[in-house]
C-alpha cells in the first residue's frame, strides 16, 4: 500500500509528552521520517531512521517504530514545536514511490 | 553549505506547461551522489512526491504524474528542474525542491529543502 495515515490533530501541555503516529503497510519494510512545517516555511527533517536526529535536532524529539506504525515522540513539549508534523517512506506496494503522510497538527496548549 | 533555491512564473494559465527550477550552491550536482526531488504541497493533498533526479540523469517519477512530468538535470549550471504538462487548477500548489542523500537500505530522508515557490494555475 502507498498509504501512511496520521491523525489530523493532536494537542499537548506545555512541556507534556506527546506521540505522533503514522501507519502504513510500508513501515513493514521501510523506516520513516519526520518533517516539522511551520506555518509559511519549507519542511525541516527532525527524525529519520532508527531514531537518528539530525544536527541541530533537540534529544526532546525521539521516535520508535513497531510492526506497521511508527512514532515521534515529544519529550517535554516547548511552545515552538507547534508545528505539522508530517511523515515519509517509501512505498513497498511495487512501484518506485516515494510517500508521505498527511500530516497532523500539533498544539501545544 | 549546500542550498536550493526555486524559482518558477508563479502564475500559468490552463493546458501549458510548467517549468521550475532548482539551483543548487555549494555543491556541484556531478560530484554528489544524491538524489535531487522536487514534492509538491496543497492543502488537499497535503506533500506529494514528483519526482527525482541523479547526476548522470536517471529519474524516478510518481506513477500519478508520470505522463505529465519531466525532470531534467543540467550539470553545467549546477540545477535541476521540472516540466509539468497541460496544467490545471489541480497542479495549483507550492512546488519544493529537496535533496535526498543515500543512507542506508531501509532509510530515506530529505534533508534539505528550497524555501519553496507557489505555482497557480488560473485563466
Amino acid at each position: 500500500s502507498s498509504e501512511l495515515i496520521q491523525d489530523p490533530a493532536v494537542s499537548v501541555a506545555l512541556k507534556q509528552t506527546v506521540r505522533i503516529t503514522c501507519q502504513g503497510d510500508s513501515l513493514r519494510m521501510y523506516y520513516a521520517s519526520w518533517y516539522q512545517q511551520k506555518p509559511g516555511q519549507a519542511p525541516v527533517l527532525v527524525l529519520y531512521g532508527n531514531n537518528n536526529r539530525p544536527s541541530g535536532i533537540p534529544d526532546r524529539f525521539s521516535g520508535s517504530n513497531s510492526g506497521d506504525t511508527s512514532s515521534l515522540t515529544i519529550t517535554g513539549a516547548q511552545a515552538e514545536d507547534e508545528a505539522d508534523y508530517y511523515c515519509h517512506s517509501r512505498d513497498s506496494s511495487g512501484h518506485f514511490m516515494r510517500v508521505f503522510g498527511g500530516g497532523t497538527k500539533l498544539t501545544v496548549l | 553549505q549546500v542550498q536550493l533555491q526555486e524559482s518558477g512564473p508563479g502564475l500559468v494559465k490552463p493546458s501549458v506547461t510548467l517549468s521550475l527550477t532548482c539551483v543548487v550552491s555549494g555543491v556541484p550536482i556531478s560530484r554528489t551522489n544524491w538524489w535531487w526531488s522536487w514534492v509538491r504541497q496543497t492543502p488537499e493533498k497535503g506533500l506529494e512526491w514528483i519526482g527525482e533526479t541523479f547526476h548522470d540523469g536517471r529519474t524516478n517519477y510518481n506513477p500519478s504524474l508520470k505522463n505529465r512530468i519531466t525532470i531534467s538535470v543540467d550539470t553545467s549550471k549546477n540545477l535541476f528542474s521540472l516540466k509539468v504538462s497541460d496544467v490545471t487548477a489541480a497542479d495549483t500548489a507550492i512546488y519544493y525542491c529537496a535533496r535526498l542523500p543515500p543512507l542506508a537500505g531501509t532509510v530515506e530522508a530529505f534533508d534539505l529543502w528550497g524555501q519553496g515557490t507557489t505555482v497557480i494555475v488560473s485563466s
